[in-house]
């Protein structure tokens, strides 16, 4: 089946720094998303990406959808403890009703 | 309100139980979903709900069924329940077909 590998798997840094993760895979994706688990809640989509080459802003987050079609990067700028949490790459390749399959996730930890 | 809604949000329960997890979306949207996060926070897709009609169904076991009563809910029964189907559940719902998707808080099942 499809899969993503997202990296890094952990993240430790500061307070400040600006942090950058991303998935890749050997099949062509149609759709990128870039969502943000905390403890105890689902999931919470931040970026959505529809175009190779795509590059799209939220705030300090920015996202890109790769040339090829198989690979996404997620990057944050000037971290916040807020931003902790587990961050998860996840792709369709056909329609929505296909469901997403998702990359493994990145703990992000900050020390203030 | 909460756009997706999941009850119970924990369940406890012994093996070879049956047991029901409810989800509602005030959303309008058209697919429903449920997915699986295991201990190591992987999450992958269960079934999809279109229109009331199943469009996937992924290899889980048949003691898993989806029960659709109207477009804004999406129920999961678990029959027989086994100590390997301790996870947490997530219902989740999109409208576009480029499949955004929204997750509820989940349920944490676990199976003693």
């Amino acid at each position: 089946g499809q899969q993503l590998n997202q990296s890094p798997q952990s993240m430790f840094i500061q307070e400040g720094e600006d942090v950058s993760m991303n998935c890749t895979s050997s099949s062509i994706f149609n759709t990128w998303l870039w969502y943000k688990q905390d403890p105890g809640e689902g999931p919470v989509l931040l970026i959505a990406l529809y175009k190779a080459g795509e590059l799209t802003s939220n705030g300090r987050l920015t996202a890109q959808f790769g040339i090829t079609r198989k690979d996404s990067f997620l990057n944050i700028s000037a971290s916040i403890p807020s931003d902790v949490g587990i961050y998860f790459c996840a792709a369709i390749s056909g329609g929505g009703a296909d469901g997403l399959t998702f990359g493994k996730g990145t703990h992000l930890i900050i020390q203030p | 309100d909460t756009a997706v809604s999941q009850t119970p949000k924990y369940l406890v329960t012994q093996m070879g139980n049956d047991k029901s997890i409810k989800c509602e979306q005030n959303l309008g949207h058209d697919t429903m979903y449920w997915y699986k996060q295991d201990s190591k926070k992987f999450l992958k897709i269960m079934f999809s709900y279109n229109n009331k009609e199943l469009i996937i169904n992924e290899t889980v076991p048949n003691r898993f069924s989806p029960k659709s009563p109207d477009k804004a809910h999406l129920n999961l029964h678990i029959n027989s329940l086994e100590l390997g189907d301790s996870a947490v559940y997530f219902c989740a719902s999109s409208q576009d077909s480029r499949g955004r998707a929204f997750f509820g808080q989940g349920t944490r099942l676990t199976v003693v």
